[in-house]
């Protein structure tokens, strides 16, 4: 079946260390997209790429870095420096920017 | 980038019609008109979305004003597994523009 893969559902880690957060597509999109959401609020936009080996940030990517060396992957590091990382994080893809969008179903790191 | 007003929360009753309202005052010619809808715990899923004319799916109808400065999102028959936050967000498909979600509405169905 072809979807957009977000792992792990569930990661804990201390505070201090770098995590990287993975989402795969099998759906042969271009765009790729990462949000961040607090308990009771909206999506914010982190880091979106149009295509492989491009990405630009989006409204909150202070802390966060990207990479976009294949089609199908576009891992999120969550960095030291983000100053509050415990949030739910989603991942999606749509075949260009701006087109219907298909959502993984999210992480949600804890950091402790 | 052109912004969704939403209202916060809604409530219905099981198996009657919702209308969920979006205003979109300072939309573009070239803006589309996205509905998301997001379970509890999970991410969003697309519902629908239109230019300029009227919309049906299996899922739901959207009705956009002639002027497009407003939609209105129509559940024909609320379940409870209709419970959710709805998101009406404007996409441009020229280069530069991405998806941009606000706060959403809080729907509620009551048994």
């Amino acid at each position: 079946d072809g979807g957009i893969t977000q792992s792990p559902k569930y990661l804990f880690r201390k505070e201090g260390q770098n995590v990287t957060l993975s989402c795969e597509q099998n759906l042969n999109h271009d765009a790729m997209y990462w949000y961040r959401q607090d308990p009771g609020q909206g999506l914010r936009l982190i880091y979106y790429s149009q295509i492989v080996n491009d990405f630009q940030k989006g409204d909150i990517a202070e802390g966060y870095s990207v990479s976009r060396e294949k089609k199908e992957s576009f891992p999120l590091t969550v960095t030291s420096a983000q100053k509050n990382p415990t949030a739910f994080y989603l991942c999606a893809s749509s075949i260009s920017q701006g087109k219907k969008a298909f959502f993984g179903q999210g992480t949600r790191l804890t950091v402790v | 980038d052109a912004k969704t007003t939403q209202p916060n929360s809604m409530e219905s009753n099981e198996e009657e019609p919702v209308h969920l309202p979006c205003n979109h005052s300072t939309i573009s010619g070239t803006d589309y008109i996205h509905w998301y809808r997001q379970l509890p715990s999970q991410g969003p899923e697309y519902v629908i979305h239109g230019l300029t004319s009227n919309v049906n799916n299996r899922m739901a109808s959207l009705a956009i004003a002639e002027d497009r400065k407003s939609s209105t999102l129509i559940l024909h028959r609320a379940t409870l597994r209709d419970a959710a936050v709805y998101y009406c967000i404007l996409v441009n498909n020229n280069a530069g523009n991405m998806l941009t979600f606000g706060g959403g509405t809080r729907l509620m169905v009551k048994p």
